[in-house]
């Protein structure tokens, strides 16, 4: 069964510190890995995109790395703000030949809140 | 352009009642999907449309839930007879196609909450 793991499932810091978020799953045949930012009342929005090839990807202060071996990525945020208190979900996507192709796993997600 | 929208933002319904949740994708999106995202649950795929391919309803939890896609755009999906597990937020997105590629990326609306007392 195709299953997406996140951890921690919340998580609380200063504004200005660095986080690492982590995602291990189990999607076979792996196609792409996403990271999304869900703000609280609204859907989510994407960050960064990974296909197999890929190990790291960066946007802005989030840096999503990619182990296709070990079926692992983090997201890591550097200097946070406020406004990255938010839910960030880990989907990852089958690729063709397997009967989940297309489709898109989701993680529970790890809230993150940043206080001040 | 606009992103998706979906109507109502808040719904509050008896126990019994049938509700209709409205999408209305990105203009030129022929893929069409829902969610449900209960209360500290991950995302739960629902539907999904593609143009004018039979629809994968392999999500949908009872039959008591249906959607339709009418002329390839807005998106009305359906809960009859309504029960209390059926509270969550109900997401729709779409995509400019079908498949696993990046290049399908999935845009969400902000969806409606679903409230069955």
């Amino acid at each position: 069964k195709n299953q997406v793991e996140q951890s921690p499932q919340s998580l609380i810091i200063l504004e200005g510190k660095n986080c690492t978020l982590q995602c291990n799953y189990t999607v076979s045949p792996f196609s792409n890995l996403r990271w999304y930012k869900q703000d609280t009342g609204r859907g989510p929005v994407s960050l960064t995109i990974m296909t197999f090839s890929e190990n790291t990807k960066s946007n802005g202060r989030y840096t999503a790395t990619l182990d296709a071996d070990t079926k692992q990525s983090s997201l890591h945020i550097t200097a946070s703000q406020l406004s990255d208190s938010a839910s960030y979900i880990c989907v990852v996507s089958a690729s063709a030949g397997g009967t989940s192709y297309g489709k898109l796993t989701f993680g529970q997600g790890t809230i993150l809140t940043v206080h001040p | 352009g606009a992103g998706v929208s979906q109507s109502p933002s808040n719904k509050v319904t008896e126990k019994g009642k049938d509700v209709e949740l409205r999408c209305d994708p990105i203009s030129g999106h022929t893929a069409l999907y829902w969610y449900r995202q209960s209360l500290g649950q991950g995302l739960e795929f629902l539907i999904y449309f593609q143009g004018n391919s039979a629809p994968d309803k392999s999500g949908l939890p009872s039959d008591r839930f249906s959607a339709e896609r009418t002329g390839g755009s807005v998106s009305t999906l359906t809960i009859q007879r309504t029960q209390q597990e059926d509270s969550a937020v109900y997401l729709c997105a779409s995509s400019l196609g079908w498949g696993a590629s990046s290049s399908y990326e999935q845009y969400f609306g902000p969806g409606t909450r679903l409230t069955v007392t």
